[in-house]
């Protein structure tokens, strides 16, 4: 099993560059969420998905998008990157969401804005 | 919303010893579940031990245990015969409705 994929694991971007980081899960999970890691902050929720074509907005929304066009997919759209944004991003999905189902966490995918 | 605080940026423990992680919460929900996770240098996040509020017994796994004490809003994880692979930053979490909340972590460090 995968479990959680996250691409790249490493970028360096600069101010006002876009890009998606990606993440995909193969175990049929309903719920997926992307979260910045930053220190002495431990780890904030960005957006999450409780399905297919359903996203909504978690603690720290501004300036990143999301989509979610299949059950598997969840990527993070920065749109003009700032140096506030980097941070270490990690995808997590899970089960039956509102069970108190444990998240299932990617490796992370640390970003550098310069 | 809930918020979780992890009041111990740094602890450290003699391996084979005992240490306890503290963890206290706040929410206005009666329906609730809390969670402590490992993160290694290697990065991943690592479930270690999960345990649902309107259950009374602590949650044990192997050497991991908690103390909940509800009333106070306090879950604390011990970890028992600490090993050298123990070191790791450890998150405290909790969830109600649809998102997770994470504390700010305490670095352990296991002295051989």
């Amino acid at each position: 099993n995968a479990g959680v994929t996250q691409t790249p694991k490493f970028q360096v971007l600069k101010t006002g560059q876009s890009m998606t980081l990606q993440c995909a899960q193969d175990m049929n999970h309903e719920y997926m969420s992307w979260y910045r890691q930053d220190p002495g902050m431990g780890l904030r929720l960005i957006h999450y998905s409780v399905g297919a074509g359903i996203t909504d907005q978690g603690e720290v929304p501004n300036g990143y998008n999301v989509s979610r066009s299949t059950t598997e997919d969840f990527p993070l759209r920065l749109l003009s990157a700032a140096p506030s944004q980097t941070s270490v991003y990690f995808c997590a999905s899970s089960y039956l969401w509102g069970e108190g189902q444990p998240q299932h966490f990617g490796d992370g995918t640390r970003l550098s804005i310069l | 919303a809930q918020t979780v605080t992890q009041s111990q940026p740094e602890m450290s423990v003699q391996e084979a010893e005992t240490v306890t992680l503290s963890c206290t919460y706040d929410t206005s929900e009666s329906d609730y579940y809390l969670f402590w996770y490992k993160q290694p240098p290697s990065r991943q996040m690592i479930l270690v031990i999960r345990q649902e509020a309107y259950k009374q017994q602590n949650a044990t796994e192997n050497r991991f245990s908690v103390n909940f004490q509800k009333a106070a809003k306090s879950f604390s994880l011990k970890i028992s015969d600490s090993q050298l692979g123990d070191a790791a930053m450890y998150f405290c979490a909790g969830t109600t409705g649809n998102q997770f909340y994470f504390g700010t972590g305490t670095s352990l460090t296991v002295i051989p």
